[in-house]
């Protein structure tokens, strides 16, 4: 079955940079976007952008312009999304997620991975 | 600040429909894109719920439907059960921000 399997859980210090990674099964890897969105405690999901696994590109929202990166590795079908330059405001639970229609960015989310919690603290 | 507008809470005894409201803008839903839903149960990621507006994925009850007017789309839970009880969020995509945008959340309590 398909499937998104993300790395654990992290604790980074103010300023530090952290990488989450997603390995994907159960479809063809380069042929449906991979979205990172995050939920900061009691908060609600925010999209922080979204990695074309067969050209690479990427389009990241505005507000992690500068600060995210989003990358893959197709030989094994693993995502990676790492973000820099850390604040307790980043401290949050991370998914990856697998865009359901084929390279289409307007689709719906489906399956999520299992999320990574990020908590940033001196 | 999310782009998309849920109320915080809605609740609802058993048996019962509720409405669950997500408000966009004429660049998203107002833009004619598709809405999604998702429903998160304490502690647990997200579940697809509704896509495209109307669809079920294949193990959804049919008690759950969506729907959209103009700039904002609904939700709906017919038969309301205990198991019902979780936070619901709208998704939807927005040519400005070239990018997707979610709903606050809304909190569904079965009474």
């Amino acid at each position: 079955q398909v499937q998104l399997v993300q790395s654990g859980a992290e604790v980074k210090k103010p300023g530090a940079s952290v990488r989450v990674s997603c390995e994907a099964s159960g479809y063809k890897f380069t042929d449906y976007y991979m979205h990172w969105v995050r939920q900061a405690p009691g908060q609600g999901f925010e999209w922080m952008g979204r990695i074309n696994p067969k050209s690479g590109g990427f389009q990241y929202a505005q507000q992690f312009q500068g600060r995210v990166t989003m990358a893959r590795d197709t030989s094994i079908s693993i995502g990676y999304m790492e973000l820099s330059s850390l604040t307790s405001d980043d401290t949050a639970v991370y998914y990856c997620a697998k865009g359901a229609r084929e390279l289409d960015p307007r689709g719906s989310f489906d399956p999520w991975g299992q999320g990574t919690l990020v908590m940033v603290s001196s | 600040q999310s782009v998309l507008t849920q109320p915080p809470s809605v609740s609802g005894a058993p048996g019962q429909r509720v409405t669950i409201p997500c408000t966009g803008s004429s660049s998203n839903i107002g833009a004619g894109y598709d809405v999604h839903w998702y429903q998160q149960l304490p502690g647990i990621g997200p579940k697809l719920l509704i896509y495209d507006t109307t669809n079920r994925p294949s193990g959804v009850p049919d008690r759950f439907s969506g729907s959209k007017s103009g700039t904002s789309a609904f939700l709906a839970i017919t038969g309301l059960q205990a198991e019902d009880e979780a936070d619901y969020f709208c998704q939807s995509y927005d040519i400005t921000l070239s990018g997707s945008v979610f709903g606050g959340g809304t909190k569904l309590t079965v009474l």
